[in-house]
């Protein structure tokens, strides 16, 4: 089956430093990725939805200047999480669904843990 | 996309089936019903999704009620490893998916 595979699955950080998480599909292509955080013991919250070859289009809170999003090509969109402190410290996930076709599943990476100290 | 509604977490023996409901009033005649499931700490993983019929695979079957406001997921033999949170969402074409806060069940030894 279609496989997303997000790199690095852990990160630790220090404050004040940026942190970039990559998101893959690899075997089709995804005109559109999706960038999601989980708090402990919480849900995914939807961050953003990724635009290939155009600006991200950010949820309503999430700071765009703070998780930079860029999805340069049809199979890989990055996240970057700008000057990084404590409280961003949480679980990334990405998802991504095949370009050109309607209603299908969206197949999510393994998850990156981050932590900033 | 229209709203879900699971209860927060359920048990089940192992080796029995684990029914999984979702109330979903309000769908649209368009709207697809997802069901994913979230082992700790790892990426969710798609189960299987339908529009109104029933629908089975390897992993379980959908049961969706005629009316549409309601489905059921079925793991026919539940295992250790089935515990997860398990999300139910509605959704149209290719949106993003808005996770509610899923039912956690726990397959008991």
């Amino acid at each position: 089956g279609a496989v997303v595979s997000q790199h690095p699955s852990r990160v630790i950080c220090k404050s004040g430093t940026s942190v970039k998480i990559e998101c893959r599909s690899l075997d089709f292509q995804a005109t559109t990725m999706f960038w999601y955080r989980q708090f402990p013991k919480q849900s995914l919250m939807l961050m953003a939805t990724s635009n290939e070859g155009s600006k991200a289009t950010y949820e309503q809170g999430v700071e765009k200047d703070k998780f930079l999003i860029n999805h340069a090509s049809l199979t890989l969109s990055t996240l970057t999480v700008t000057s990084a402190h404590p409280e961003d410290s949480s679980f990334y996930i990405c998802s991504a669904r095949e370009s050109q076709v309607q209603n299908t599943e969206a197949f999510f990476g393994q998850g990156t843990r981050l932590t900033v100290v | 996309d229209a709203k879900t509604t699971q209860p927060p977490s359920m048990d089940c023996a192992e080796g029995r089936a684990a029914n999984l409901p979702c109330n979903h009033s309000t769908i649209s005649g368009n709207e697809y019903v997802y069901w994913y499931r979230q082992i700790h700490s790892q990426g969710p993983q798609y189960i299987i999704h339908g529009l109104k019929n029933n629908e089975t695979n390897e992993m379980a079957s959908l049961i969706i009620t005629e009316d549409r406001k309601s489905s059921t997921l079925i793991l026919p033999h539940a295992t250790l490893r089935d515990t997860a949170v398990y999300y139910c969402i509605v959704q149209t074409g290719a949106n993003n998916l808005f996770f509610g806060t899923g039912t956690r069940l726990t397959v008991i030894p």
